[in-house]
């Protein structure tokens, strides 16, 4: 199974609501990752998560929390969003360096609309 | 930030022809990776050079590195209608423990049936 599954595909929410993003992996990989990428734009990298701890925080504003419950899971919980938060929402999983080949594996994405 | 850089930004093509794209990068590597993007999907990996390779295939594509230049270009040979979409390289820094790939503006490759 090499598949890295986000749900929901597409969300609307508005600037005063809570929400979560979810992704799931069961590659066995160590390293799991969210990006933000908007239009005609590179994904732009916002978290790194290494054997279920944050390693890397990419200054991202705090009504993005990231949380890791267990080795498979990777979730996104987003509160008072801006419309300018309006992006395509991009989960990855890879092995931890040194431990493979180092390539990512991405899902699908959530198209997300603040409103 | 971003490190890579492509060119050309946008590539036309016609089936059966051949397309290259180029990266630049700015800064040491451990290694450089191409990946494809179908509109508003996620992206998917293609090919991953390691700092100390020079050159890589993988089925209809190609890819080089030139350590010196910082530079990396991919080659999609005999190119289809599938071929259609964006394409990223991204480079994986040195330092720090965790792989952290930071991805280049991307191309547009274009194939006309």
């Amino acid at each position: 199974d090499t598949e890295v599954t986000q749900t929901p595909k597409h969300l609307v929410m508005g600037m005063t609501n809570k929400k979560s993003l979810k992704c799931e992996q069961h590659m066995g990989h160590r390293a799991m990752y969210w990006y933000k990428q908007k239009a005609k734009k590179p994904p732009e990298l916002m978290f790194v998560y290494s054997y279920e701890k944050l390693s890397i925080n990419e200054s991202v504003p705090s009504r993005f929390s990231p949380e890791c419950p267990n080795s498979s899971l990777l979730n996104l919980h987003l509160h008072a969003l801006q419309p300018e938060d309006s992006a395509l929402y991009l989960c990855a999983s890879s092995q931890v360096r040194g431990q493979g080949r180092g390539e990512a594996f991405f899902g699908q994405g959530t198209r997300l609309t603040v409103v | 930030s971003q490190q890579g850089e492509e060119d050309p930004q946008a590539l036309s093509i016609q089936e059966g022809e051949n397309a290259t794209m180029n990266c630049s990068y700015k800064t040491s590597i451990n290694n450089l990776q191409w990946y494809r993007q179908n509109s508003g999907r996620g992206l998917v990996h293609l090919i991953l050079i390691r700092s100390n390779e020079r050159e890589k295939h993988s089925g209809r594509l190609r890819v080089t590195l030139d350590t010196s230049k910082k530079s990396s270009s991919l080659l999609i040979t005999a190119s289809r209608a599938a071929d259609t979409a964006s394409y990223f390289c991204a480079t994986d820094p040195f330092s720090g423990a965790n792989s952290k790939l930071t991805f280049g503006k991307g191309i547009t490759l274009s194939v006309r049936p």
